[in-house]
């Protein structure tokens, strides 16, 4: 069965600290990889897509597809990076949600 | 651009009612998908449509139905609601179907099941 686990429920860190959100993913072929954000009060929306390869907001995302990762991280977390953070592979059609990871960064 | 439109924002029924949820996509864009979320289950995927037809279909029982109309607008229809359909429905638009498509959100309809 396709599965996506996010270990973290909950994240906080410290302004200018690294972080990094946890993604593991079990599902037969090769999933397109993303990564949706939340801010508050704000509609989900797409951060970065593996495909694409790029740095948004100064986040970036490893595949490793030998240990079936995608995790996200940042050098250097900023305050307006507080959000809701989910990880989401897609195959044919369908997109399917980890249960989400919640960042709070503390000034 | 305007965004992903979804009408009503909010919703009350009680149990064996049924209800439909109104989707509107982004100009344009012929496919629209649509997600439960709960705080227990998460995100759950529901269906998508693309040109009309039904391409693909979450695991929700028959009671969960949709539709896509030729402008691409989208309904979703609940029949004979249960407690547990107490959720935020949000439907999701994009230019085509696949993977590399990027979803556009709509701010969701809370449906509160009494």
């Amino acid at each position: 069965a396709q599965r996506v686990t996010q270990p973290e429920k909950l994240l906080s860190v410290f302004k200018g600290a690294p972080v990094e959100l946890k993604c593991n993913y079990s599902y037969s072929g090769s999933p397109e990889l993303f990564w949706y954000v939340q801010y508050s009060r704000q509609r989900l929306q797409l951060l970065l897509r593996h495909i694409s390869r790029e740095s948004i907001k100064g986040f970036t995302a490893d595949l490793n597809k030998g240990e079936t990762s995608f995790h996200l991280k940042k050098p250097f977390a900023q305050e307006e990076d507080s959000a809701m953070y989910y990880c989401a592979p897609r195959d044919d059609y369908k997109l399917s949600f980890g249960a989400g990871t919640t960042v709070t960064v503390r000034a | 651009k305007a965004g992903v439109t979804q009408t009503p924002r909010y919703l009350i029924k009680t149990r064996g009612q049924q209800v439909t949820l109104s989707c509107s996509p982004i100009s344009g864009h012929r496919s629209v998908s649509w997600y439960q979320q709960t705080p227990g289950q998460g995100l759950q995927f529901l269906f998508e449509y693309f040109s009309e037809t039904q391409r693909n279909k979450g695991n929700f029982p028959g009671r969960f139905s949709g539709r896509q109309f030729s402008n691409s607008r989208s309904e979703m229809n609940v029949s004979t609601l249960e407690l547990g359909d107490s959720a935020l429905y949000l439907c999701a638009s994009s230019f085509g179907t696949g993977g590399i498509n990027e979803q556009f959100f709509g701010p969701g309809t809370r449906l509160t099941v009494l």
